[in-house]
């Protein structure tokens, strides 16, 4: 089965440390994108992904870095410069065709805690 | 920068027929698309629409576009409990692969 997914699905993190939230999609996407959601907030973008070894950052990047190595996989960690990073973390991958990169797929989800 | 909007919340009857609504201000978008988010769970395509169409219909779903006012509907009919979820609007333009999101309406379904 072709699909998105992330890991894990909750974290809890003590503040001051770094984590890393998995994504890996087998859809041969070209595209990924990292989402944070806050209640009442709808998606903001953390990071995005054309192509290996490329990304640019989105609308709320401080505090968080990614790695775009293989096709298949773009890490998002969160530092411990992220002021607050309690929130519900999306990734999507889209598929670039005839000069338009259609809908955005998205995962499940890791629920982020810092304690 | 380009705008989505969308009411925050919508509450329904079960049995009744559910209207979405969504404004964009970006002129040039070229796809719209409806997603659907159940509690705890990713965003999942409903449907979309080309900015050349004006209605697309797909079994309980109608999607109407009015590109003059840039308005955007979504409507479930015969809504169900399973469709109490959080319901988001999204655009891209062109060769764009950022597509703009709405915050979302959370619609509620009671019996």
């Amino acid at each position: 089965d072709g699909g998105i997914t992330q890991s894990p699905k909750y974290l809890f993190r003590k503040e001051g440390q770094n984590v890393t939230l998995s994504c890996e999609q087998n859809l041969n996407h070209d595209a990924m994108y990292w989402y944070r959601q806050d209640p009442g907030q709808g998606l903001r973008l953390i990071y995005y992904s054309q192509i290996v070894n490329d990304f640019q950052k989105g609308d709320i990047a401080e505090g968080y870095s990614v790695s775009r190595e293989k096709k298949e996989s773009f890490p998002l960690t969160v530092t411990s410069a992220q002021k607050n990073p309690t929130a519900f973390y999306l990734c999507a991958s889209a598929f670039y065709e005839r000069g338009v990169y259609n809908e955005q797929f998205f995962g499940p989800g890791t629920r982020l805690t810092v304690l | 920068g380009e705008d989505v909007e969308q009411s925050l919340f919508l509450s329904v009857r079960e049995g009744d027929s559910s209207v979405i609504n969504c404004t964009y201000t970006d002129s040039s978008s070229t796809y719209l698309y409806w997603y659907k988010q159940e509690p705890g769970a990713g965003l999942q395509l409903l449907t979309y629409i080309f900015s050349n169409m004006d209605m697309k219909q797909d079994q309980r779903l109608t999607v109407l576009l009015n590109k003059k006012d840039k308005h955007l509907s979504l409507r479930i009919a015969d809504t169900q409990t399973g469709d109490s979820a959080i319901y988001f609007c999204a655009e891209t333009s062109g060769g764009s692969y950022i597509p703009t999101f709405g915050r979302g309406t959370s619609l509620i379904v009671h019996p």
